[in-house]
């Protein structure tokens, strides 16, 4: 099976805003609202930041937003800051095979 | 506030069976769902699979062949075997609680995994 698209680098300054995409198929992103957003820091667990395509757990500020359309999701962070620096994985549930996959991961570099 | 603790042997060597522990204190067993998931040097999170508190699994379509897990509720302790090992399967392992409706909200510390002959 192929795991979810995602670009594997991003940048912005702080304060800026940047956006990370997330391609799936209609087996997976697109067919229900069960898209997963981690973030990553080396040497850590990973935390889920986004749940449900844009639901945030208590705690993650609103800095970090999630969206979908059609078979791509898609994770926003409002004003960069230093400590978002990590790795962030997007995760899909697969409805053909029942089992959750994850995207290739993006590096989020804050300059 | 619930803790996951996780240990299992951290160096195995080829074709040799993966048994990892994670053990839940403080917080409630059951209505959760318990996941396994691994992170090879270098690449990115997969995730391996899950168990009820009744013992209902799924499991990657990559691995199912190889693992198993189970849950002993009397100890709330759950478990993760991988047979046949190979050195792509080294990296770092978590264990983790998924909250129905939700998300995960607890973490294992993680446990390193090396298959090397």
């Amino acid at each position: 099976q192929s795991a979810l698209t995602q670009p594997p680098s991003a940048s912005g300054s702080p304060g800026q805003s940047v956006t990370i995409s997330c391609t799936g198929t209609s087996s997976d992103i697109g067919a229900y609202d069960y898209v997963t957003w981690y973030q990553h820091h080396p040497g850590k667990a990973p935390k889920v930041i986004i749940h449900d395509v844009s639901k945030r757990p208590s705690g993650v500020p609103d800095r970090f937003s999630g969206s979908k359309s059609g078979n791509t999701a898609s994770l926003t962070v409002f004003g960069l800051q230093a400590d978002d620096e990590a790795d962030y994985y997007c995760s899909s549930y697969e409805v053909s095979n029942n089992y959750w996959m994850f995207g290739g991961g993006t590096k989020l570099t804050v300059l | 506030q619930v803790q996951l603790q996780q240990w299992g042997a951290g160096l195995l060597k080829p074709s040799e069976t993966l048994s990892l522990t994670c053990a839940v204190y403080g917080g409630s067993f059951n209505n959760y769902y318990w996941h396994w998931i691994r992170q090879p040097p270098g690449k990115g999170l997969e995730w391996i699979g899950e168990i009820s508190h009744s013992g209902a699994t799924k499991f990657n379509p990559s691995l199912k062949s190889r693992v198993t897990m189970s849950v002993d509720t009397s100890k709330t302790n759950f478990y993760l075997r991988l047979s046949s090992v190979t050195a792509a399967d080294s990296g770092v392992y978590y264990c983790l609680r998924w909250e129905p409706n939700s998300s995960v909200d607890s973490w294992g510390q993680g446990t390193l995994v090396t298959v090397s002959s």
